[in-house]
């Protein structure tokens, strides 16, 4: 079946410091990837997303690319600010639209310091 | 605009009660879908549903029936609570036609 392997976290970073959190997937198929990202207190919002090879996704400064041959989509960041203190999941769909199905990581907890 | 509204937000229950974990949406979203979150396994799936009157089976569904009459609400019940259902529950819905699931602010439930 599906799965998604993530860094293991937590991570803790100082402000403005280039950020890396590895993922890679298992899929039969061709899958569209996923990060999201769960502030304290709430519910996962969608940070980015890809959809094919080679794609890259990106948003609030953060970017990942869909790389088939590696099966992989690494969330970076060049300057993360304290604002960015979350915990982020890569997840993925077997399908492209209504995404009832996610298969999702463990999650990685980054705590940015001032 | 409300969004994925969940409630109660904490519940604590005593090994062998039932209760419902209420979920709605008002996005007018075909897909819903039940998520455990536990500390170093991610999200799982439970339970989820294609539509109105169509559920099926995720990854973790023991314990836990769903239904479907609404497209707005999809609440999940726990027949006869465990403590290995202790967990913070997510319910998302997402639309036929876009990439993006909405996910509630969950439920955080503790079985003693």
């Amino acid at each position: 079946g599906d799965s998604v392997t993530q860094m293991e976290g937590p991570v803790t970073l100082s402000e403005e410091a280039f950020l890396t959190i590895n993922c890679t997937y298992t899929a039969t198929g061709y899958p569209s990837l996923f990060w999201y990202v769960q502030y304290p207190g709430e519910g996962l919002q969608l940070l980015l997303k890809a959809t094919k090879a080679d794609d890259k996704g990106s948003n609030k400064g953060f970017e990942a690319t869909y790389r088939k041959e590696t099966t992989s989509f690494h969330l970076e960041k060049g300057s993360v600010q304290v604002s960015d203190s979350a915990v982020y999941f890569c997840a993925l769909s077997e399908r492209n639209f209504g995404n009832e199905k996610l298969t999702f990581g463990t999650g990685t907890r980054l705590t940015i310091i001032p | 605009n409300a969004g994925v509204t969940q409630t109660p937000k904490f519940q604590v229950l005593k090994t062998g009660q039932s209760m419902t974990l209420q979920c709605a949406q008002d996005m007018n979203h075909e897909y819903m879908s039940w998520y455990r979150q536990d500390p170093g396994m991610g999200l799982r799936l439970i339970h989820y549903s294609v539509g109105a009157g169509i559920t099926d089976q995720g990854e973790v569904p023991n314990g836990y029936n769903v239904s479907r009459s609404t497209t707005e609400d999809f609440p999940l019940r726990l027949l006869s609570a465990a403590p290995s259902q202790t967990s913070v529950y997510f319910c998302a819905s997402s639309s036929l036609s876009g990439y993006e699931a909405f996910f509630g602010q969950g439920t955080r439930l503790t079985v003693v």
